[in-house]
């Protein structure tokens, strides 16, 4: 296993449209978090999955977004109707239950 | 809500020297985890090293330890015999020991840029 993997790497899209993220985590890690980085922040709670259930959403996480993950294994991070505050870095991090979790590379994303 | 301080945005050392990172939190659990994070530049976050609360024991990996004052809600990470590779932007995390629901997730600092002048 290599670990987190994230695709695409980069990202950018005009205003308004629409764009998904996929996260395929460590394969026996049963738990999954979304994290967002701005420019010079830490990273932020987005959301968290433990298998197929997502069992908490942040506030960062406004109606334009949404995840899933079908049959616990790999996750989708949908944006829609983009805006330029959404230009940043999402993060994946995979985990087993008392594990500090492993993290993907990320996905730059650019709102132009 | 906890919440993680890195006051210092950017630090600067000489290879071969040791350097001190800063970093407080804040909470009201007694029982949680602390850690440092390395992301490189190539941007895949790292971990440098853990720190349980209930352990007195300042945790060390190598070239790595931590100074871990409970009472002061402090938590620095201090790198001995700095090398180029040590470049990074280092995060200081936060994570509470109740590992149900977002209490796992991970709550970070703003995160200090490390140099390492050659």
């Amino acid at each position: 296993d290599t670990g987190v993997s994230q695709d695409p790497r980069h990202k950018i899209t005009k205003r308004g449209q629409n764009v998904t993220f996929r996260c395929d985590p460590i394969s026996e890690h049963n738990r999954l978090y979304w994290y967002r980085q701005t420019l010079g922040q830490g990273p932020e709670f987005l959301t968290y999955f433990q298998n197929e259930a997502q069992l908490e959403k942040s506030r960062l996480l406004s109606d334009r977004f949404s995840a899933e993950r079908p049959k616990g294994s790999f996750s989708t991070l949908e944006i829609q109707r983009t805006e330029q505050g959404d230009s940043a870095m999402y993060l994946c991090a995979s985990s087993l239950i008392l594990s500090s979790g492993t993290f993907g590379s990320g996905t730059r994303l650019t709102v132009v | 809500a906890q919440t993680v301080t890195q006051s210092q945005p950017e630090m600067s050392v000489q290879e071969a020297e040791t350097v001190t990172l800063s970093c407080t939190y804040d909470t009201s659990e007694s029982d949680y985890y602390l850690f440092w994070y390395k992301q490189p530049p190539s941007r895949q976050m790292i971990l440098v090293i853990r720190q349980e609360a209930y352990k007195q024991q300042n945790a060390t990996e190598n070239r790595f330890s931590v100074n871990f004052q409970k009472a002061a809600k402090s938590f620095s990470l201090k790198i001995s015999d700095s090398q180029l590779g040590d470049a990074a932007m280092y995060f200081c995390a936060y994570r509470s020991q109740h590992l149900t629901g977002a209490n796992s997730k991970l709550t970070f600092g703003k995160g200090i840029t490390l140099s390492v002048r050659p």
